[in-house]
C-alpha cells in the first residue's frame, strides 16, 4: 500500500487557518489523494480529494506540490468543531479500500 | 437523513461467545467495507463487497471472522468464539461508486468489549 507521512498532532487557535501537511513520495501517477477526519465518537467523514490540481470546497482546499510528492490540507478558519485527526491516503487505481495510517490529530484552542 | 446505520451501538460479550454485528448502508450504494478501530489506532480495513460477494476479505485476520451480504443491502459481520483482543470499534462504510474517487460514508460504529 502507498504510504502517507502525517505529523502526530498539531496544535491551532480558534478563527485562525490551519495547514496539515501531508508527505507521500511513493504516489504514482493514478493514485489520489484522499482526506477524511474523524470527529471524537464518530465514524471516519470525508473531507476533499485530488488527483492533479487543487481542490476547494465547503470544508477545505486541498494544495497539492506539482510533484504530486506532498499535499496539504488547509482549513481556512479553524473552529472547535474542527477539532479531529485527519488523516491523508492514496487511494490507489484498482484497489477498492482506503487504507489509514495514525493521522494527525488536531487540537484548535479558543 | 439516511445515513449507513450500525447496530448494536455497543455490545458487551464475554470471551468464547459468538458475535454479530449489522450494518445497513445508504439505499443504492453498491460497495461496502468493514474496518475495526482500537484506541489510539486508525481503521483497519477487514473486508470490501461489491453487490454480494466478497471482493476483497485479505483483512479479515483469521477464520474466526466472517461477512455476509446476501442480498446486496444490509451486511453482517459475524466474529466466533470472541477473544479479548477483538474489542474494538467495528466501522462500516458504504460507497455509491468503487472507483479510486468515490467517497466513503461512515456510520457511527459498533464497539465490541469482550471480557
Amino acid at each position: 500500500d502507498a504510504k502517507t507521512t502525517q505529523p502526530n498532532s498539531m496544535e491551532s487557535n480558534e478563527e485562525e487557518p490551519v495547514h496539515l501537511p501531508c508527505n507521500h513520495s511513493t504516489i504514482s501517477g493514478t493514485d489520489y489523494i484522499h482526506w477524511y477526519r474523524q470527529l471524537p465518537s464518530q465514524g471516519p467523514e470525508y473531507v476533499i480529494h485530488g488527483l492533479t490540481s487543487n481542490v476547494n470546497n465547503r470544508m477545505a482546499s486541498l494544495a497539492i506540490a506539482e510533484d504530486r510528492k506532498s499535499s496539504t490540507l488547509i482549513l481556512h478558519r479553524a473552529t472547535l468543531r474542527d477539532a479531529a485527526v485527519y488523516y491523508c491516503i492514496l487511494r490507489i487505481q484498482g484497489a477498492q479500500k482506503l487504507v489509514f495510517g495514525q493521522g494527525t490529530r488536531l487540537t484548535i484552542n479558543p | 437523513g439516511a445515513g449507513v446505520s450500525q447496530t448494536p451501538s455497543n455490545k458487551v460479550t464475554e470471551k468464547g461467545k459468538y458475535v454479530e454485528l449489522r450494518c445497513d448502508p445508504i439505499s443504492g450504494h453498491t460497495a461496502l467495507y468493514w474496518y475495526r478501530q482500537s484506541l489510539g489506532q486508525g481503521p483497519e480495513f477487514l473486508i470490501y463487497f461489491q453487490g454480494t460477494g466478497a471482493a476483497d476479505d485479505s483483512g479479515l485476520p483469521n477464520d474466526r471472522f466472517f461477512a455476509v451480504r446476501p442480498e446486496g443491502s444490509v451486511s453482517t459481520l459475524k466474529i466466533q468464539r470472541t477473544e479479548r483482543g477483538d474489542s474494538a470499534v467495528y466501522l462500516c462504510a458504504s460507497s455509491l461508486t468503487s472507483g479510486p474517487a468515490g467517497e466513503l460514508f461512515f456510520g457511527e460504529g459498533s464497539r465490541l468489549t469482550v471480557l
